[in-house]
C-alpha cells in the first residue's frame, strides 16, 4: 500500500506561471516531509522540506503547503522556468521510519 | 555535484548472475543509504547503514545483501538476478543517519539491465 501518493504522473506549465504539485500520504506517523528534485541521468537532490508544526515554508521561488487535517502537502514555484523541468518526489519520514518517496511528477515547463 | 560517487553507471548482466554495485559516501558522512527505483516507481528503501553497522532495513530481497566498510564506502550485492531487478539503484549519504531532517545526499546511481 502506497503510503505516499503523488496522483500526477505528470504536469505540462507555461513558463512565468504557476506549478503546483500535489501529494498526500496516508500515515498519521510522519511529521517531516520533503521535495526531492531529479533531472535525467542524475540522482535526486532536495529542494525543500516542512515539519508537521508548520504549515508552510518558502524558500524563494518554491514554498511547500502542508495540510494535516487533510493528509495533503503541495509545492508551489512560481514563477516556473524551463530549467525547473524535472521530476518532482515527495517524500515524508516520521515514528523512525525510514523516507517514504512518491513515485514522483513529471514537470515540464514550455518556453 | 553531490558528492557521492557510485559504480558502476551502468550494468547489464543476464539471469541468475551476481553483481555488485559501489558507493562512497560525501566526505565525513557515516551513513549510507541505498534506493531502489524500477520503472514508474518511486524509491524503494533498501537498507541504510551508519559507520558499518545495519541501522534500518527496508523490502530488501534476501538475494540482497548489503555492508559497509571501515573506509565507509557501501557495497550492495544482488545475486540471482531476475528480470524484474532491472532498476535504477541509487546511494544516499548523510553525517548521522538518525534524523529524518538530515538531507539525504544522493549519487548519480547505477542503471542495470537484467537481460
Amino acid at each position: 500500500d502506497q503510503q505516499v501518493k503523488q496522483n500526477s504522473p505528470s504536469l505540462s506549465v507555461q513558463e512565468g506561471r504557476i506549478s503546483i504539485l500535489n501529494c498526500d500520504y496516508t500515515n498519521s506517523m510522519f511529521d517531516y516531509f520533503l521535495w526531492y528534485k531529479k533531472y535525467p541521468a542524475e540522482g535526486p537532490t532536495f529542494l525543500i522540506s516542512i515539519s508537521s508544526i508548520k504549515d508552510k515554508n518558502e524558500d524563494g521561488r518554491f514554498t511547500v503547503f502542508l495540510n494535516k487535517s487533510a493528509k495533503h502537502l503541495s509545492l508551489h514555484i512560481v514563477p516556473s522556468q524551463p530549467g525547473d523541468s524535472a521530476v518532482y518526489f515527495c517524500a515524508a519520514a516520521g515514528g523512525n521510519t525510514p523516507l517514504v518517496f512518491g513515485k514522483g511528477t513529471r514537470l515540464s515547463v514550455i518556453a | 555535484d553531490s558528492g557521492v560517487t557510485q559504480t558502476p553507471k551502468h550494468l547489464i548482466t543476464a539471469t541468475g548472475q551476481r553483481v555488485t554495485l559501489r558507493c562512497s559516501p560525501r566526505s565525513g558522512d557515516l551513513s549510507v543509504y541505498w534506493y531502489q527505483q524500477s520503472l514508474d516507481q518511486g524509491l524503494q528503501f533498501l537498507i541504510q547503514y551508519y559507520n558499518g553497522e545495519e541501522r534500518a532495513k527496508g523490502n530488501i530481497l534476501e538475494r540482497f545483501s548489503a555492508q559497509q566498510f571501515p573506509d565507509l564506502h557501501s557495497e550492495l550485492n544482488l545475486s540471482s538476478l531476475e528480470l524484474g531487478d532491472s532498476a535504477l539503484y541509487f546511494c544516499a549519504s548523510t553525517p548521522l543517519g538518525g534524523l529524518a531532517e538530515e538531507t539525504q545526499y544522493f549519487g548519480p546511481g547505477t542503471r542495470l539491465l537484467v537481460l
